[in-house]
This record gives C-alpha cells, structure tokens and sequence, in this order.
C-alpha cells in the first residue's frame, strides 16, 4: 500500500527565511506532485516532477524528486505572506494515476 | 478556457438523506477521478473513471456511495441515506491521457463541493 508522509505538518516562519518542505513515500513511483491550497479553495497545481532528478522552480518555491530515496523536497526561499497556504504533495498509483496524498503541511509566513 | 467545475458549491441535507453532486470536467479529458477531503486532511481517492466506465470504486466507502458518467463527460457522485460522517469537500479532477496513451497526464481540480449532513 502506497503511503505518502509529508513533514513538518505545520510550519510558521518569518518572512525572508529559507525552509524545506519533506514529501517522502514508500513505494516505486518515477512522477510526484506538488499542490497549493489556499483556506476554502481547491487545490492548485505547482509543480509536476516526472523523472528522477527533476527540479523546477517558480518564483520562491523549488521542487526536487529523487526517486530512489522516495523522496521530494520543496524549498522555500526568502519567504513572502503570500506563500502562506496548505502545500500537498501526492503520488499517483502504477495503474490508473489515481493519486494518494500526503497530509498537507500548513505554512503561515509571518510579517 | 474552462476549467474543471462542480455543483453545487454548498450542500447542506440532513442525515438520512439522499444527495447528487456533479462534476463537469475540461473538455476532451477521458479520465475524471473523485475524491473527498475531510477537515484538515489531504484528499483522498473515491473512484476513478475512464471514459464511461469505472477503472476503479476501490475507494468508495460503503455502498451508500455510487458515481455515474453515462456519456464520459460530466459524472454525479451519488450518497445515498447520508449519515454525519460523509460531511467533507468532495473534489472531482480530470486529466488526459499522456504521451502513446501509457499514463495520465496531471489532474486539474475543481473548487469542490462542500457537504455538510445534519
């Protein structure tokens, strides 16, 4: 069964610090995703890692997938208020790309 | 061009009751997926269709839960004698096929229906 831990759960952090976000999951999977939800909306896509080595990046936010170590970070750098939302990273199935999600992880970037 | 859209956007019923909620996906996906979400928890998966068929209910709770897409476009996800344990947002995705038709490509959400049983 595939399970999908993210750490920390919550993450309070001054504005213009660094942090990373842990996605890691425990079963073979070569693609990861990672979502912005913001209070009351629906999940909005950031970044699509498809292979074993992938980094992107948009604007502050970095995504990184090592598939070996089933693991996936997302960096935050010289964090601003607005990055402050619930960060979800999912991996899907082998069959049918049905996805499992990690548990969010809260940010509150704090002026 | 349109995104994923869900109606209705609230639902309030009270337990007992039967409830419908529809999912219009982007045009031209063949694949839609379900998934509720409950307070402060990531989103979990209900069922996933594949043009008109059901690939996979392995995530439908109980048998009180029952989703449709009839033409394999826009899909209804069914509950029936709704207890107060199935109050969540319920998120419908959709996504296209990928290169060759070997994998899905990645899904798009839509704003969710929230669902509050009484």
């Amino acid at each position: 069964e595939l399970k999908v831990e993210q750490n920390p759960l919550f993450l309070s952090m001054q504005e213009g610090k660094n942090y990373t976000i842990y996605c890691n999951y425990s079963t073979t999977s070569d693609r990861l995703y990672w979502y912005r939800q913001d209070p009351g909306k629906s999940l909005e896509s950031l970044f699509v890692l498809l292979s074993n080595g992938a980094v992107k990046q948009e604007g502050r936010l970095m995504a990184s997938l090592d598939t070996k170590a089933r693991l996936s970070t997302l960096h935050i750098t010289a964090a601003v208020h607005d990055l402050s939302a619930t960060y979800f990273c999912a991996v899907p199935m082998e069959y049918g790309n049905k996805l499992v999600f990690g548990a969010g992880t809260i940010l509150r970037v704090k002026s | 061009g349109a995104g994923v859209s869900q109606t209705p956007s609230n639902k309030v019923t009270e337990k007992g009751k039967y409830v419908e909620l529809r999912c219009d996906p982007i045009s031209g996906h063949t694949a839609l997926y379900w998934y509720r979400q409950s307070l402060g928890q990531g989103p979990e998966f209900l069922i996933y269709f594949q043009g008109t068929g059901a690939a996979d209910d392995s995530g439908l709770p109980n048998d009180r839960f029952f989703a449709v897409r009839p033409e394999g476009s826009v899909s209804t996800l069914k509950i029936q004698r709704t207890e107060r344990g199935d109050s969540a947002v319920y998120l419908c995705a959709s996504s296209s096929r990928g290169v060759l038709g070997a994998r899905y490509n990645e899904q798009f959400f839509g704003p969710g229906t929230r669902l509050t049983v009484l």
